[in-house]
């Protein structure tokens, strides 16, 4: 499994864009990198996956850095709803057959 | 439409007794994994099903297992249990190609062992 690097926390305001990292620099060629989140008391969320392309979805978007090795998932307006601890996973597909390694992950606070 | 339903929600079991807990994945959805959460070692793959058959299995001893059912809704067993697995079970569920749209968790059953 690829080895993934997440800032262990990070702090918004409310109605102010935020640029979560992560750093995957082991991934392979055909892993995409997928996001998921986790509210208090509840079990992930998912948020937004890509290849290689950015990609927009209703939630965020998720910007993949050329080489690959590193990714950032960009909420452009934080709610204090987006408050949760937040996984990058590259996953593989394929025979990884529904195993996503979750590292420790980002833990967001939003500040009203 | 339904999420991913897990039951019971909370359970309070006596170490070497066994549970059993119940997963019912979205409509649709024939892939379903089941993940271990605890403070201390976070989120840990268990094993996935799909059309009943198992693909993938996680590091874990032989007193967890599972099974999926026809209708796609699947259970997993802890035998013999241990104060150690005290934990937030939680299953999730996919089309099978999970490419096209990640897998949709269920909020997780509350094991504690005493």
């Amino acid at each position: 499994d690829a080895k993934t690097t997440q800032p262990n926390s990070m702090e918004s305001n409310e109605e102010e864009p935020v640029h979560l990292p992560c750093n995957h620099s082991t991934i392979s060629g055909t892993d995409y990198i997928h996001w998921y989140r986790q509210l208090p008391s509840q079990g992930p969320e998912y948020v937004i996956h890509g290849l290689t392309s950015n990609v927009n979805n209703r939630m965020a978007s998720l910007a993949i850095a050329e080489d690959r090795k590193s990714s950032t998932l960009i909420l452009h307006r934080a709610t204090l709803r987006d408050a949760a601890v937040y996984y990058c996973i590259p996953y593989a597909g394929g025979t990884s057959y529904g195993k996503l390694t979750f590292g420790q992950g980002t833990i967001l606070t939003v500040h009203p | 439409k339904a999420g991913v339903t897990q039951t019971p929600r909370y359970l309070i079991k006596t170490r070497g007794q066994q549970v059993t807990l119940s997963c019912s994945p979205i409509s649709g959805h024939r892939s379903v994994s089941w993940y271990q959460q605890t403070p201390g070692q976070g989120l840990q793959f268990l094993f996935e099903y799909f059309s009943e058959t198992q693909r993938n299995k996680g590091n874990f001893p032989g007193r967890f297992s599972g099974r999926q059912f026809s209708n796609s809704r699947s259970e997993m067993n802890v035998s013999t249990l241990e104060l150690g697995d005290s934990a937030l079970y939680l299953c999730a569920s996919s089309l099978g190609t999970v490419h096209l749209s990640g897998y949709t968790f269920g909020s997780g059953t509350r094991l504690t062992v005493v």
